[in-house]
């Protein structure tokens, strides 16, 4: 079954730990996303890939790395430098060459202790 | 600068009536609008679309209206049905080198009541 999988649901680290959320999907889609998402607003576009090697910041990208050296894989790394990084992650993609809406997978809640 | 709003953080409905949920935008370069569904813990889940070249889409249930002049959509939910509890977000699309970009209103929160 096709689809986007997000791990681990949960996560938890100290304060000044860099931690990296995965996402791998087997759609076979070209482009990737990830959202941040805080209590009572909406989702917010961190970083997007449209293809391997390749990535572009949204529009909050500080204080986070990505990288795309497989299709399937789009992971994200929080750094130390973001100042507040408790949120709900969400990562998507979409086969943008049939037009199709974005795909999202089903979160990474990270807390930091 | 939030450029999609949707100003009402919660409905309530009764089951069986319809539900309107509205979105209100103000960048006139958007050319795709989308309403996802989410429920807690999960990620959204899409729930219909409407071109700009468009005022209306119809799938069973919901419909969803475009007004260009106002800058406003909404999406109708007509009978209103338990499960549709969910925060909806209204979401509007715009390319930017070839690549889809999304922008998100805060969400609504709909709760369908028996």
């Amino acid at each position: 079954d096709g689809g986007i999988t997000q791990s681990p649901k949960y996560l938890f680290r100290k304060e000044g730990q860099n931690v990296t959320l995965s996402c791998e999907q087997n759609l076979n889609h070209d482009a990737m996303y990830w959202y941040r998402q805080d209590p009572g607003q909406g989702l917010r576009l961190i970083y997007y890939s449209q293809i391997v090697n390749d990535f572009q910041k949204g529009d909050i990208a500080e204080g986070y790395s990505v990288s795309r050296e497989k299709k399937e894989s789009f992971p994200l790394t929080v750094t130390s430098a973001q100042k507040n990084p408790t949120a709900f992650y969400l990562c998507a993609s979409r086969d943008y060459s049939s037009n199709q809406p974005q795909h999202f997978g089903d979160g990474t809640r990270l807390s930091i202790l | 600068d939030q450029q999609v709003k949707q100003n009402s953080p919660s409905l309530s409905v009764q089951e069986g009536r319809i539900s309107i949920l509205n979105c209100d935008y103000t960048n006139s370069m958007f050319d795709y609008f989308l309403w996802y569904k989410k429920y807690p813990a999960e990620g959204p889940t899409f729930l219909i679309s409407i071109s700009s070249i468009k005022d209306k889409n119809e799938d069973g249930r919901f419909t969803v209206f475009l007004n260009k002049s106002a800058k406003h959509l909404s999406l109708h939910i007509v009978p209103s049905q338990p499960g549709d509890s969910a925060v909806y977000f209204c979401a509007a699309s715009v390319l930017i080198q070839g690549a889809q970009k999304l922008v998100f209103g805060q969400g609504t929160r709909l709760t369908i009541n028996p």
